[in-house]
């Protein structure tokens, strides 16, 4: 069974600083997405990693896939509070000859940037 | 291109009641997935469909069930309602035949409360 861990859970950080939040998962794939979720909202497609060595940059946030290693990375460069949300990632495996895909995501990651 | 849409936004259930979620996924896209998000589980996979049929199905007892319609439009049922099926569900669809990506697309959820 896929399993998805994030860390950390829960970050506090400064206006202006760099930080990682890491996205280890237990089964081979080279398809894993980032999503940002806002208190009480959906779910917002950040980056899509389809391959080993993906890397995506969107403004401050850049994200990386290492298939072999089965870690994705999602780098926040010189935080904004506009970055405060949930952000997740989630891993894709296939479920059927149609190309269907089922996410299974990680816990999560809760990030407080403070002015 | 309209987006995925979800009907109730908000339902208050009680227990032992039944309630039917509604969803409608991007024109053109044949796949449709659910999940439930609560705090205490995370965001899990309930099941997907595409072309009418379930492909696959999450560790969800029987009482979660769902159909999919010829317009792609998906229906979720939950019968005899328990307290701890309150959450956000959400839905997404997706094009498996988008095999670049495939990317899954959330509706805006239903929050569903069981008193």
């Amino acid at each position: 069974e896929l399993k998805v861990e994030q860390n950390p859970l829960f970050l506090s950080m400064q206006e202006g600083k760099n930080y990682t939040i890491y996205c280890n998962y237990s089964t081979t794939s080279d398809r894993l997405y980032w999503y940002r979720q806002d208190p009480g909202k959906s779910l917002e497609s950040l980056f899509v990693l389809l391959s080993n060595g993906a890397v995506k940059q969107e403004g401050r946030l850049m994200a990386s896939l290492d298939t072999k290693a089965r870690l994705s990375t999602l780098h926040i460069t010189a935080a904004v509070h506009d970055l405060s949300a949930t952000y997740f990632c989630a891993v894709a495996l296939p479920i059927s000859n149609f190309g269907n895909e089922k996410l299974t995501f990680g816990t999560g990651t809760r990030l407080t940037i403070i002015p | 291109k309209a987006g995925v849409t979800q009907t109730p936004r908000y339902l208050i259930k009680t227990r032992g009641q039944q309630v039917t979620l509604s969803c409608s996924p991007i024109s053109g896209h044949r796949s449709v997935s659910w999940y439930q998000q609560t705090p205490g589980q995370g965001l899990q996979f309930l099941f997907e469909y595409f072309s009418e049929t379930q492909r696959n199905k999450g560790n969800f007892p029987g009482r979660f069930s769902g159909r999919q319609f010829s317009n792609s439009r998906s229906e979720m049922n939950v019968s005899t309602l328990e307290l701890g099926d309150s959450a956000l569900y959400l839905c997404a669809s997706s094009s498996p035949a988008d095999k670049i990506s495939n990317e899954q697309f959330f509706g805006p959820g239903t929050r569903l409360t069981v008193l």
